[in-house]
């Protein structure tokens, strides 16, 4: 069956620094991936998506994310982190090759501190 | 503006009682969703629908009915409801079920 963690709850990072997010998959095939982000009292906003080709993926507000294939990882970064940034962000994959529906991580929270 | 619509935005309900939530999207979309949001538990989905006039069952869907009847409605009826069925639901759609997901803003159910 499919799965995916996101190992930290929280995680805290100074403005203008480099942050990650983390996040593992486990599925049987090759799999779709795409991180959300959540603000306060909204909806789930979709921020990228791998499906194939480059590892590496550009995203929606200067955010990217590196598929890789031997961790199975699928961290989300940022070069330059902003207040405006913190929210809370969640990991989904996805097994094409089978009937599944997308599985959700259960979140970790990002803050950046001023 | 495109998008997604839930109503309503928020209730409280009365154990026992039966309510529906309702969602209901502007894009065309072929997939719909429904979620609940639990402190700590992430999203779980209750139901989905692939297409119009299809449904299907999700990770917690007991005490949950679906219908879809056309493309743009994908109303979510608590037959009876109970006090673990408190949470924040979301409602979502995609082109198909391979694309991302849009959202509404959710109905925070609260059962007393």
């Amino acid at each position: 069956a499919q799965s995916v963690a996101q190992p930290e709850d929280q995680v805290n990072v100074a403005e203008g620094n480099p942050l990650t997010v983390k996040c593992t998959y486990s599925v049987s095939g090759n799999p779709y991936l795409f991180w959300y982000v959540q603000y306060p009292n909204r909806g789930l906003q979709f921020l990228l998506k791998y499906i194939t080709g480059d590892n590496l993926v550009k995203g929606s507000y200067g955010f990217e994310a590196e598929f890789n294939k031997s961790q199975t990882s699928f961290h989300l970064k940022k070069p330059s982190a902003l207040v405006s940034d913190s929210a809370l962000y969640f990991c989904a994959v996805r097994d094409p090759n089978r009937d599944d529906k997308i599985i959700f991580g259960k979140g970790t929270r990002l803050h950046i501190l001023p | 503006i495109a998008g997604i619509t839930q109503a309503p935005t928020s209730q409280i309900l009365a154990a026992g009682r039966r309510m529906t939530l309702r969602c209901t999207q502007d894009m065309r979309h072929n997939a719909m969703y429904w979620y609940r949001q639990d402190l700590g538990l992430g999203l779980r989905l209750i139901h989905y629908s692939n297409t119009a006039g299809t449904t299907g069952k999700g990770e917690v869907p007991d005490g949950y009915s679906v219908s879809r009847a056309n493309t743009d409605d994908f109303p979510l009826t608590l037959a009876s409801a109970v006090p673990s069925q408190t949470s924040v639901y979301f409602c979502a759609s995609s082109p198909t079920v391979n694309q991302p997901q849009h959202f509404g803003d959710g109905t925070r159910l609260s059962i007393l």
